[in-house]
C-alpha cells in the first residue's frame, strides 16, 4: 500500500491564499491527482502533476517534487464556496488510485 | 451527457440482507471502479474493471462482488450485508486512453446497514 499524509483541517480568510499539503511514500510513482469535494457530493477533478513543477488552473494550482515525495494544492483568492474537502491522490505503477484522507478547508468572511 | 450514474441514492438494509448498488457511465470509458469512503479513512477501492469482461480485487474486496458484463455497467453486491458495510459509496470510471487517466466519480450511494 501507500503512506499518504494531508492536514486534516485548516481554516483561511475569504480572499486569503491557502495551502493544502500532501507527503507520499510509495514506489512506481506515475502521478498525483487533486480532487475537490463538497459536502455529500462526488469528488470532482482539479488537477494532476506528473513531473516536477507547478501546474497553474486558475485560482489554483499544484505542485509536485517527486524526489521529496511531497505536493502542494496552492488555492487563491479564496472564495466561500472554496469551503470543501480537498483529496490528494497518488498513482502507483498503473492506473489505481490510492486516496489520502482529505483536508477540510473551511472559508471564513 | 449524464456522465456517471448510481442508484439507489441511498438505503436502509438490515443485516444478512443483499443489495446490488448500480453503475452506469455513457462516457465509453474502459475503466470503471468502486470505493468507500469512511470518515477519517478516506476513499478505498474495493474493486476495479480494465475493461468488459474482466475485473480485480481492489484495497477493501472482502464482503463485495462485482461484474462487468458490458462498458457501461459496474454493479457492486453485498451478497450478506454487516454493519461495518455502513459507508458512502462512489463508482468512478475513466478512458485509459493516455495521458492522466482522470477518474470521474458517479454521486454516490450512502448505505446504513442495521
Amino acid at each position: 500500500g501507500q503512506n499518504i499524509d494531508q492536514p486534516t483541517e485548516m481554516t483561511a480568510t475569504e480572499g486569503a491564499i491557502v495551502q493544502i499539503n500532501c507527503t507520499y511514500q510509495t514506489s512506481g510513482f506515475n502521478g498525483l491527482f487533486w480532487y475537490q469535494q463538497h459536502a455529500g457530493e462526488a469528488p470532482t477533478f482539479l488537477s494532476y502533476n506528473v513531473l516536477d513543477g507547478l501546474e497553474e488552473k486558475g485560482r489554483f494550482s499544484s505542485f509536485l517534487s517527486r524526489s521529496k515525495g511531497y505536493s502542494y494544492l496552492l488555492l487563491k483568492e479564496l472564495q466561500m464556496k472554496d469551503s470543501a474537502s480537498y483529496l490528494c491522490a497518488v498513482r502507483q505503477g498503473d492506473y489505481k488510485l490510492s486516496f489520502g484522507a482529505g483536508t477540510t478547508v473551511t472559508v471564513r468572511a | 451527457t449524464a456522465g456517471i450514474t448510481q442508484a439507489p441514492t441511498s438505503q436502509i438494509l438490515a443485516a444478512g440482507r443483499s443489495m446490488t448498488l448500480r453503475c452506469t457511465q455513457d462516457m465509453r470509458h474502459n475503466a470503471m471502479y468502486w470505493y468507500r469512503q469512511d470518515l477519517g479513512l478516506g476513499l478505498r477501492l474495493i474493486h476495479y474493471s480494465n475493461t468488459a469482461g474482466t475485473t480485480g480485487k481492489g484495497e477493501v474486496p472482502d464482503g463485495y462482488s462485482v461484474s462487468r458484463a458490458n462498458t457501461d455497467d459496474f454493479p457492486l453486491t453485498l451478497a450478506s450485508a454487516v454493519p461495518s458495510q455502513t459507508s458512502v459509496y462512489f463508482c468512478a470510471s475513466s478512458d485509459m486512453a493516455g495521458g492522466p487517466d482522470t477518474q470521474y466519480f458517479g454521486p454516490g450511494t450512502r448505505l446504513t446497514v442495521l
